[in-house]
């Protein structure tokens, strides 16, 4: 079976700061792994995906995440925190028998305070 | 890169009506589609995947005959909620897959306000 959680509900950083945000997850295969940022009443944007390449993932906007099998880790990261970076993120989980079904965390709010 | 459109972006209507919302990709084709159901601060809920030429395959306490989905091309999904209720009021999501692997990238449409009164 597979899940993921997100550990914070909500992160609140100042602009200029690092961003952590922290998910953990549990896969019976070799997982995919997905960041996706949602604004408030849009969809979804993707910002970057681990599937089995390099465990170092970069995705766009500054953000990468690092993909670590032994703490069954892919927190997201980004140097310095933009104003427009306010917004949910999701940490979405799949795995090939699935087909195409994604399990998504609980969420993550970052706030970025002037 | 792959565009996936909802129509219409938000829509109120009276309890007991029917709604349909519309879920089309822009720029390629896409055998599966998935239907997402989303409450105010929370997560993302599967509700059914969307089989292009077959039936849907709905998750576990979803009512098949109140989400009707149909599937009839390749770029173009629907999702009709029958008889809605104000409890049925939510922000409806759909994705689809460009490619033919399962566990690659899925593109999202910007959703569907529901309000029901």
């Amino acid at each position: 079976a597979q899940s993921v959680t997100q550990l914070d509900s909500h992160v609140s950083v100042s602009e200029g700061t690092p961003v952590l945000l922290r998910c953990n997850y549990s896969s019976s295969y070799s997982p995919s792994l997905f960041w996706y940022v949602q604004h408030p009443n849009k969809g979804l944007q993707l910002l970057l995906k681990y599937t089995s390449a390099a465990t170092l993932v970069k995705g766009i906007n500054g953000f990468e995440a690092e993909f670590k099998k032994s703490e069954t880790s892919f927190h997201l990261t980004k140097p310095s925190a933009h104003m427009s970076d306010a917004a949910e993120y999701f940490c979405v989980v799949t795995q090939y028998n699935q087909g195409g079904k994604l399990i998504f965390g609980q969420g993550t709010e970052l706030s970025v305070k002037p | 890169g792959a565009v996936v459109s909802q129509h219409p972006s938000w829509v109120i209507c009276k309890s007991g009506t029917s709604v349909k919302i519309e879920c089309r990709s822009l720029d390629f084709q896409a055998t599966t589609m998935f239907w997402y159901r989303q409450f105010p601060k929370q997560s993302l809920m599967l509700m059914a995947t969307s089989n292009e030429g077959s039936k849907a395959t709905y998750e576990q306490g979803v009512e098949k005959d109140k989400f009707l989905i149909n599937h009839a091309s390749l770029t173009l999904s629907t999702l009709t909620v029958t008889s809605a209720h104000p409890e049925d009021s939510s922000f409806y999501i759909c994705s689809a897959d460009p490619s033919l692997s399962s566990t690659d990238t899925q593109y999202f449409g910007p959703g569907t306000r529901l309000t029901v009164l």
